[in-house]
């Protein structure tokens, strides 16, 4: 069955504190993104990556960190940096990088107090 | 302007129903257009692309119309089940980037 995991659902943690949200997919797509959503806002770029051991800042990578060294994994930290990162986030894959459909994971919401 | 600019409704419509949304963009250059289904607190889906000749799929059916910079998706006899946020993306020609509309939100009323 394949498709994109996220781990977890929710996450709750307090100011000051790091976190690394979990991105995991078997659909064996080279390209991977991350976006937050904020309510009435659109989804915007974090960070993303076009094939194993390469990544790139999307719009707002201030206060995130991405690491890409599997081809099935994306894992992505907020750092005590971010300053309100408190949001929706949501991981997604593609075929490749470009005009490709994206596909989703059921997302993370982060809680941070 | 806005890079993509969607109406957030809510558009409250009977079942049966026909609805149409639109979307315009600013970069004439864009090239790839989606539709996606959003359901409250649950990631977005992919609902279709939309190509430069249109497409269907069953009661939905998208339209680009690049002289005018819009996209439109049209739902012909909207079921309960197709209540959701209806996001339009567009690419950011020239880069790797999507961008993502606020969405426009869909109530079908029995």
């Amino acid at each position: 069955d394949g498709g994109i995991t996220q781990s977890p659902k929710y996450l709750f943690r307090k100011e000051g504190q790091n976190v690394t949200l979990s991105c995991e997919q078997n659909l064996n797509h080279d390209a991977m993104y991350w976006y937050r959503q904020d309510p009435g806002q659109g989804l915007r770029l974090i960070y993303y990556s076009q094939i194993v051991n390469d990544f790139q800042k999307g719009d707002i990578a201030e206060g995130y960190s991405v690491s890409r060294e599997k081809k099935e994994s994306f894992p992505l930290t907020v750092t005590s940096a971010q300053k309100n990162p408190t949001a929706f986030y949501l991981c997604a894959s593609s075929r490749q990088a470009g005009p490709y459909e994206q596909y989703f994971g059921p997302g993370t919401r982060l809680t941070v107090t | 302007r806005k890079e993509v600019e969607q109406d957030p409704g809510p558009f409250n419509v009977p079942e049966g129903a026909t609805v149409a949304f639109n979307c315009t963009y600013s970069n004439s250059a864009s090239q790839s257009f989606f539709w996606y289904r959003q359901d409250c607190r649950k990631e977005p889906k992919l609902l279709m692309s939309v190509y430069s000749s249109g497409n269907e799929d069953g009661r939905f059916t998208a339209q680009l119309n690049r002289a005018s910079q819009y996209i439109s998706l049209l739902i012909r006899d909207s079921k309960l089940s197709d209540s959701a946020t209806y996001l339009c993306v567009v690419d950011l020609s020239g880069t790797y980037k999507y961008i993502f509309g606020t969405g426009t939100r869909l109530k079908v009323l029995a």
